[in-house]
């Protein structure tokens, strides 16, 4: 298996509750973001994303914050649901010519 | 649709074996990427290609990684001598630009584990 290192942040949340979670972005020249779900044995899902020039967008039960103020991104689950329960990790561009710098990962666990 | 498609799924090899892992992107796709993901460090990105042309490596660990792309719907990444701390999850992704304006999708992995 893989060797032990950082733990990753939980959430834990009752199913039917909203989520919400966070993601501090390191780059300032950064004009595109992405939010990936990745469940067990899987690779990343994209979810949503959004670019630098709006600071809010909605998905199905799924809606970003873009605060570009402080660097900061958030995801917000609405009435969640055992499926929901995954890694949850943010992605930046870096800048128009950067490549995609992932976050460390979230991970989200829904109480039944 | 079919996804990014990788193979095989696992591998397990032994110390200075030499392990290829293979991928075919998403039809129509210009960009591929390989990462790699471990506990300790996350995702990391290893190299990309756009239209099978190697864009920045700068990711690739050492020599003993290399990667190709003969066709646009074909690549490789091979360890050779693969070690113990080669031991990780490595996916695949493809999208239609540079992610500004297209996301990523990435293939289900590979788990490589060598003894």
């Amino acid at each position: 298996g893989e060797s032990v290192g950082l733990h990753l942040p939980t959430l834990s949340v009752q199913e039917g509750d909203n989520s919400i979670i966070n993601c501090a972005y390191s780059n300032s020249a950064s004009d595109y973001f992405i939010w990936y779900k990745q469940e067990s044995g899987k690779g990343p899902q994209f979810i949503i994303d959004i670019r630098s020039n709006m600071d809010k967008r909605q998905g199905q039960r799924v809606t970003v914050l873009l605060n570009k103020t402080v660097k900061h991104l958030s995801l917000q689950i609405a009435a969640t649901q055992p499926g929901d329960s995954a890694v949850y990790f943010c992605a930046e561009n870096g800048g128009s010519q950067g490549n995609l710098i992932f976050g460390k990962g979230t991970k989200l666990s829904v109480k039944p | 649709d079919a996804g990014v498609i990788q193979s095989p799924r696992h591998e397990v090899t032994e110390m200075g074996q030499e392990v290829t892992l293979r991928c075919k992107p998403i039809s129509g796709h210009d960009y591929l990427f390989w990462y790699r993901q471990t506990m300790m460090r996350g995702l990391e990105l290893l190299i990309y290609f756009n239209n099978n042309v190697p864009i920045d490596d700068s990711g690739m660990p050492e020599d003993r990684f290399s990667a190709k792309m003969p066709n646009a719907s074909f690549s490789t990444l091979k360890i050779q001598p693969s070690e113990p701390r080669d031991s990780a999850v490595y996916f695949c992704a493809s999208s239609l630009s540079r992610g500004r304006t297209d996301t990523q999708y990435f293939g289900p992995g590979t788990r490589l584990t060598v003894l």
